[in-house]
C-alpha cells in the first residue's frame, strides 16, 4: 500500500527565513498531494495542494513542488512569521477510485521572532 | 466554503458505556466521509471510510463492531464507540469530501474523548 515519509519531524527557523518540508510517496498511481496545517488542539486546515499534472503551485508565501519521477513533493514557506508555527502534514491519495489520503507523520515548525 | 462541524467537541464517559460522535458537512453534500484518530503529537490515522447509503470500509486493525459508523445522509456521518475503554481515549476527527474527482478533504474540529 501507499507509504508517505515526511522530513524533518521538527524544524526551527528564524522569522523571515524560509522553511522547506519534504515528503516521499510510494504509490506511482497517486495523483493528489495536499498539505495541511494543524495548530495545537485544532483541526487540520488545507493550505495548498497539487495534482500530478502540475510540477509547481504557488499561493503567496507558500509553494509546493512535485517530482513525479522521484515520487517526492515539498512545501516551501518563504518569509516565515511566528503565526506559521504549527504542525504540517503532507498527504498522498492512494490509487484507485476511493482516493483515500495517506498522511505523513508531520513536521513541527517553530518560527522564532 | 466547505465547513464541517463535529459534535461534541469534548466528552468524558465511563468505561463500558457508548459514545456517539456526529460529523456534518454544513454547506455541501459529502459523497464520502472519513474518520481519523489522532494520538498526541502523532499523525492522523485513518480508521474508516464511509459512503452515503453503504457500509463503511474499515482500515486494517480497526474493529468494526467497536467503532460503528453510519452515513445516513449526504451531510451526516456518525461514529459510535461502543463499550469504551480507557485505551479508546483519543482525539477523533472526521473529514468530508465533496467528490472523488477533486479529492479535497475538509476536516471537522475534532472530538476529544476521555474514558475514565
Amino acid at each position: 500500500g501507499e507509504n508517505v515519509e515526511q522530513h524533518p519531524s521538527t524544524l526551527s527557523v528564524q522569522e523571515g527565513d524560509s522553511a522547506v518540508i519534504k515528503c516521499t510517496y510510494s504509490d506511482s498511481a497517486s495523483n493528489y498531494f495536499p498539505w495541511y496545517k494543524q495548530e495545537l488542539g485544532k483541526r487540520p486546515q488545507l493550505i495548498i495542494d497539487i495534482r500530478s499534472n502540475v510540477g509547481e503551485k504557488k499561493d503567496q508565501r507558500i509553494a509546493v513542488t512535485l517530482n513525479k519521477t522521484a515520487k517526492h513533493f515539498s512545501l516551501h514557506i518563504t518569509e516565515t512569521q511566528p503565526e506559521d508555527s504549527a504542525v504540517y502534514f503532507c498527504a498522498a491519495s492512494i490509487g484507485g477510485s476511493q482516493g483515500n489520503l495517506i498522511f505523513g507523520k508531520g513536521t513541527k515548525l517553530s518560527v522564532k521572532p | 466554503g466547505a465547513v464541517v462541524s463535529q459534535h461534541p467537541s469534548r466528552v468524558i464517559c465511563k468505561s463500558g458505556t457508548s459514545v456517539k460522535i456526529e460529523c456534518r458537512s454544513l454547506d455541501f453534500q459529502a459523497t464520502t466521509m472519513f474518520w481519523y484518530r489522532q494520538f498526541p503529537k502523532q499523525s492522523l490515522m485513518l480508521m474508516a471510510t464511509s459512503n452515503e447509503g453503504s457500509k463503511a470500509t474499515y482500515e486494517q486493525g480497526v474493529e468494526k463492531d467497536k467503532f460503528l459508523i453510519n452515513h445516513a445522509s449526504l451531510t451526516l456521518s456518525t461514529l459510535t464507540v461502543t463499550s469504551a475503554h480507557p485505551e479508546d481515549s483519543s482525539f477523533y476527527i472526521c473529514s468530508a469530501r465533496k467528490d472523488r474527482v477533486t479529492r479535497e478533504q475538509y476536516f471537522g474540529p475534532g472530538t476529544r474523548l476521555t474514558v475514565t
